[in-house]
């Protein structure tokens, strides 16, 4: 059984720029959500993906979004980057029905300059 | 009302020591509370996790306490060790059979000294 992973561990970009962030969720797992973890704090809700459609969204604009792919595999795409967006993005995968427990990926950690 | 309150900040314990961190929450809706430990440059990991209907979990060297009416949930780390320096956050979730969302508190920073 295979882990939750993320591509790519690192990223720089520049203000304005977009980025795209893919994660491939836990084997046997249909549901993605999406984390964003600023220094030092908890990860906060972005969204959650189930059946290639968004199943829920946190306090985010827009300018966020995300795919999910057939093989349960999804996208974080964020234009428009500002500064603030900096932060350890993080993946969790689930299983929607009576899937309490979300398990973690190792996250992408973004700098915008 | 979506937000999880967690105390300490940092904590510095001995080898062997208790560790005990403390969070609170306002949404009575929540019916699902993990902890999570998180190494620097690692995801968080699930540590622990309880149901609201019961008062005490323990796994190992890893004990939730849970007070309801209170509305409170604390992690003990009993026998403490060096290794479980990292930080640990509470969380909660609401779930109706579907997915959940999770929220998180601010997290700990435990130090265990050797």
């Amino acid at each position: 059984e295979t882990g939750v992973t993320q591509s790519p561990t690192h990223l720089i970009k520049t203000r304005g720029q977009q980025v795209t962030l893919r994660c491939s969720s836990q084997s046997g797992h249909n549901t993605v959500s999406w984390y964003q973890q600023a220094l030092g704090q908890g990860p906060q809700f972005i969204f959650q993906y189930y059946r290639e459609e968004e199943n829920g969204r946190g306090n985010f604009p827009p300018r966020f979004s995300g795919l999910q792919f057939p093989n349960y595999s999804s996208e974080l795409n964020v234009n428009a980057l500002e500064l603030d967006d900096s932060a350890l993005y993080l993946c969790a995968s689930s299983l929607y029905h009576g899937g309490e427990t979300q398990y973690f990926g190792p996250g992408t950690r973004l700098l915008v300059l | 009302q979506q937000q999880v309150k967690q105390s300490p900040q940092s904590l510095i314990v001995q080898k062997g020591g208790i560790s005990i961190i403390n969070c609170a929450y306002e949404n009575t809706a929540f019916d699902y509370f993990p902890w999570y430990q998180q190494f620097p440059g690692k995801g968080p990991a699930l540590l622990i996790a309880i149901r609201p209907d019961v008062s005490e979990k323990k796994e190992g060297r890893f004990t939730i306490s849970f007070n309801k009416s209170a509305k409170q949930f604390s992690l003990h780390i009993m026998d403490s060790q060096p290794g479980d320096s990292a930080t640990y956050f509470c969380a909660a979730s609401i779930g109706s059979g579907s997915a959940r969302q999770l929220t998180f508190g601010s997290g700990t920073q435990l130090t265990v000294l050797p």
